[in-house]
């Protein structure tokens, strides 16, 4: 079975500064999708970035880059330019291509906070 | 178009009793998926439902079922409810549940068992 792990609970970072969230997988399968989604005091779980594991070009969505290390099962996600309203839970997700490809196995989260 | 919506938002029951919730995809969406929120498990996805049928089930006992109606709007039912069944509880639609789409989250349903 997949796990996905992160290992920072909290982070918090000035804003307009940039911070890196880091996520780490296990897996067994070489092709799957991996997601970024943020989760703001609404609880409603936005969809920030994704990543297609047989893409070797790391995704970027404005301010959101991730840098996808296949190998090492690694896929962080960096905010360039931290805004107040970037404040939120951020889960990463794993996704199969095989059966059960609608299921997202999420890690723990981390919480974001910006500082002003 | 509307987003995913659930209800209700919130919801109290007593130990022992059973719930409903109620999910309705986006326009279009046949595919529904359930997942549990809990602060000491995380997300821990329940069952998946794509055109009125079980697709896929996660690791949770058989209090926890669901059904999907021909209008693509699904419910999910909770029996016998625990203390440990509080939770957030929520859906996301895609659009045919192949591979590329994106799932969209509705705003959860929070449960509270007393």
């Amino acid at each position: 079975a997949q796990t996905v792990t992160q290992s920072q609970p909290e982070m918090s970072v000035q804003e307009a500064e940039t911070v890196t969230l880091s996520c780490t997988y296990d897996t067994s399968e070489s092709d799957y999708y991996l997601f970024w989604y943020k989760q703001p005091p609404s609880r409603q779980m936005i969809l920030v970035i994704r990543q297609e594991a047989y893409k070797q070009q790391n995704a970027t969505e404005n301010r959101f880059s991730v840098n996808f290390q296949k190998a090492a099962k690694s896929f962080s996600l960096k905010i360039s330019d931290s805004q107040l309203g970037d404040a939120a839970m951020y889960f990463c997700a794993y996704r199969s291509l095989g059966q059960g490809a609608q299921k997202l196995v999420f890690g723990q989260g981390t919480r974001l906070t910006i500082n002003p | 178009k509307a987003g995913v919506t659930q209800t209700p938002r919130y919801l109290i029951k007593t130990r022992g009793q059973q719930v409903t919730l109620s999910c309705s995809p986006i326009s279009g969406h046949r595919s529904v998926s359930w997942y549990q929120q809990t602060p000491g498990q995380g997300l821990q996805f329940l069952f998946e439902y794509f055109s009125e049928t079980q697709r896929n089930k996660g690791n949770f006992p058989g209090r926890f079922s669901g059904r999907q109606f021909s209008n693509s709007r699904s419910e999910m039912n909770v029996s016998t409810l625990e203390l440990g069944d509080s939770a957030l509880y929520l859906c996301a639609s895609s659009e045919t549940g192949a591979l590329n789409t994106e799932a969209f989250f509705g705003q959860g349903t929070r449960l509270t068992v007393v």
